[in-house]
């Protein structure tokens, strides 16, 4: 059966901290490894990464791709309040007709205080 | 551009009645997902539709269903509900070809009694 697994489950840090979040993956078919960010309701689309793109950064957040050891990190650089929400790590099956279904993994909830 | 709307935000039913939840999704996007989120589980991935046409589906029993019409608005419905129905349904769309971005509604909150 196919599995993401994110650690930890939880984190909480203080403003300015450095995090790393994990996520492996046990899937038949890789195609996509992808992180959202879900704050209130609606997960937000952060980075996608894939076997011609395992290295993506947008300011202080960035995230990595290992296909030999089925796993991503996503880092967060000092960090900030506005941060703290639940980080989803999600895997996409290839083959033309399953880009709508992910496997989500967990999440990690990450708490940043002042 | 309009995001992802879902409706309604906020219900509550009983148990053994139906309930119908409805999507819009971006313009232009052509591919409609939906997800239960609960807290033991997390997110589970229920059905894909494509082109009003059902292309991937979850691991969930037959009372739940959906369907797409032509300009690409979704419905899904849960019949016969279960205390275990209660959850946080996402919507998400996408363009369905070419690229693994969703983008997602804020979602309905079903509460079951």
């Amino acid at each position: 059966e196919d599995k993401v697994v994110q650690s930890p489950l939880s984190l909480v840090v203080h403003e300015g901290d450095t995090v790393t979040l994990n996520c492996s993956y046990e899937v038949t078919n890789f195609r996509s490894l992808l992180w959202y960010k879900q704050e209130k309701k609606a997960p937000t689309f952060l980075f996608m990464l894939t076997s011609s793109g395992i290295e993506k950064k947008s300011g202080r957040l960035s995230s990595i791709l290992d296909k030999k050891e089925l796993s991503s990190i996503l880092n967060i650089t000092a960090t900030q309040t506005g941060d703290s929400a639940i980080y989803l790590c999600a895997w996409g099956p290839a083959g033309g007709t399953s880009y709508g279904k992910l496997t989500f993994g967990q999440g990690t909830i990450l708490t940043v205080h002042p | 551009k309009a995001g992802v709307t879902q409706t309604p935000r906020y219900l509550i039913k009983t148990r053994g009645q139906q309930v119908t939840l409805s999507c819009s999704p971006i313009s232009g996007h052509r591919s409609v997902s939906w997800y239960q989120q609960t807290p033991g589980q997390g997110l589970q991935f229920l059905f894909e539709y494509f082109s009003e046409t059902q292309r991937n589906k979850g691991n969930f029993p037959g009372r739940f269903s959906g369907r797409q019409f032509s300009n690409s608005r979704s419905e899904m419905n849960v019949s016969t509900l279960e205390l275990g129905d209660s959850a946080l349904y996402l919507c998400a769309s996408s363009i369905g070809q070419g690229s693994g971005e969703l983008f997602f509604g804020e979602g309905s909150r079903l509460t079951v009694l």
